[in-house]
């Protein structure tokens, strides 16, 4: 089946440091990849919708500069949180879905933990 | 008002037995219907769409009810290995998915 991977898969950093977390389609083409957010005993919530070659599309609410979004190519799409804070440890996961649209089925990654101590 | 309410949870259920999972949704024009498995500190996956006959797979049974707007997941003979959250996902549009909270499944010896 088709697979998603993240890197990496548990980050720690200081306040103020900027997150790099990567999401790639090993073997399939993602023209649209989607960032969720996890907070512990809650339900993911979709940050923000990622599209090959043209801007992110923000949920309401997430601010598009302090999550910079970039799908430059079929397979990778990148999620960098800026200067983090605390309020920023969550539980990360990207999800793709194979085309044609009409197959409904999203892949998760495997997420990303990251601390902001 | 919530998009997708689940059963608050968690269930603690013996080996073998019977568990039903329901979950409401608030938009009567949503389109799909999925009930996906996630375990501890690992990703969703999805165990199961959800279609307007019902449908079954081995021991999962899911249902829609359009009119009372709620799908439901019914796990028969439980295993250990059904434990886990279970989560009610229901898309409104081509990309517009939203989850419920999960319900907590544990399977007792």
């Amino acid at each position: 089946g088709a697979v998603v991977s993240q890197h990496p898969s548990w980050v720690i950093c200081k306040s103020g440091t900027s997150v790099k977390i990567e999401c790639r389609s090993l073997d399939f083409q993602a023209t649209t990849m989607f960032w969720y957010r996890q907070f512990p005993k809650q339900s993911l919530m979709l940050m923000a919708t990622s599209n090959e070659g043209s801007k992110a599309t923000y949920e309401q609410g997430v601010e598009k500069d302090k999550f910079l979004i970039n799908h430059a190519s079929l397979t990778l799409s990148t999620l960098t949180v800026t200067s983090a804070h605390p309020e920023d440890s969550s539980f990360y996961i990207c999800s793709a879905r194979i085309r044609p649209i009409s197959y409904n089925e999203q892949f998760f990654g495997p997420g990303t933990r990251l601390t902001v101590l | 008002r919530k998009e997708v309410e689940q059963d608050p949870g968690p269930f603690n259920v013996p080996e073998g037995a019977t568990v039903a999972f329901n979950c409401t949704y608030s938009n009567s024009a949503s389109q799909s219907f999925f009930w996906y498995r996630q375990d501890c500190r690992k990703e969703p996956k999805l165990l199961m769409s959800v279609y307007s006959s019902g449908n079954e797979d081995g021991r999962f049974t899911a249902q829609l009810n359009r009119a009372s707007q709620y799908i439901s997941l019914l796990i028969r003979d439980s295993k250990l290995s059904d434990s886990a959250t279970y989560l009610c996902v229901i898309e409104t549009g081509a990309n517009n998915l939203f989850f419920g909270t999960g319900t907590r499944l544990t399977v007792i010896p």
